[in-house]
């Protein structure tokens, strides 16, 4: 069964790091490109970075580049989001999706896990 | 990028039809075929519905068509059932690798 599960979200001060993680089962992880996108409380979808399938190349909107960092691990079929210099505007529903490719969808989202930034 | 615009609000009643639009620029939704529609129930993650501007991924009704015209993109829904009621969601290539959603539509089956 296809399967994506996120973890590691929480409260983090203001200017504070944090770093999620988005498990994947039941698919080649290693084949497929992985984006990250986000919900702020009671708003719409918010496309937030992207990686290719090896991690050769990763894009970012630029409402958080320079900020946030996304990687995976093949090896552990894993993604991540390294979120630095944390504000409250990114209090949010943190989803990992998996890409359909060639540049469409995202096909399969995990649960979200969720990150407030407040002092 | 600017969010795509749809509509707040849209409603129907059950085994009618509605459509949902998604108006963008030149830059996303005019300038690519990757158009896709997601839906989301409260407290849940989306679900994709239509990617491509009109493919239905497998387990997804064919009541869920969708259309793009120019700028504007579609969602239509045919023989409403009172489980469609739900946030829908479209969203866009825009170029670049980076990708634009709408702001969301409630969908309420009355």
């Amino acid at each position: 069964q296809v399967q994506l599960v996120e973890s590691g979200g929480g409260v983090v001060q203001p200017g504070g790091s944090l770093r999620l993680s988005c498990a994947a089962s039941g698919f080649t992880f290693s084949s497929y490109g992985m984006h990250w996108v986000r919900q702020a409380p009671g708003k719409g979808l918010e496309w937030v970075a992207f990686i290719r399938y090896d991690g050769s190349n990763k894009y970012y909107a630029d409402s958080v580049k320079g900020r946030f960092t996304i990687s995976r691990d093949n090896s552990k079929n894993t993604l991540y989001l390294q979120m630095n210099s944390l504000r409250a505007e990114d209090t949010a529903v943190y989803y990992c999706a998996k890409f359909l490719g060639p540049l469409g969808a995202f096909d399969i989202w995990g649960q979200g896990t969720m990150v407030t930034v407040s002092s | 990028q600017s969010a795509l615009t749809q509509p707040r609000s849209v409603s129907g009643s059950p085994g009618q039809s509605v459509t949902i639009s998604c108006t963008g620029t030149s830059s996303d939704v005019g300038g690519y075929n990757y158009v896709s529609w997601y839906q989301q129930h409260p407290g849940k993650a989306p679900k994709l519905m239509i990617y491509d501007v009109s493919k239905r991924p497998s387990g997804v009704p064919d009541r869920f068509s969708g259309s793009k015209s120019g700028n504007t993109a579609s969602l239509t829904i045919s023989g409403l059932q009172a489980e469609d009621e739900a946030d829908y969601y479209c969203c866009s290539y825009a170029g670049s690798y980076s990708w634009v959603f709408g702001g969301g539509t409630k969908l309420t089956v009355l």
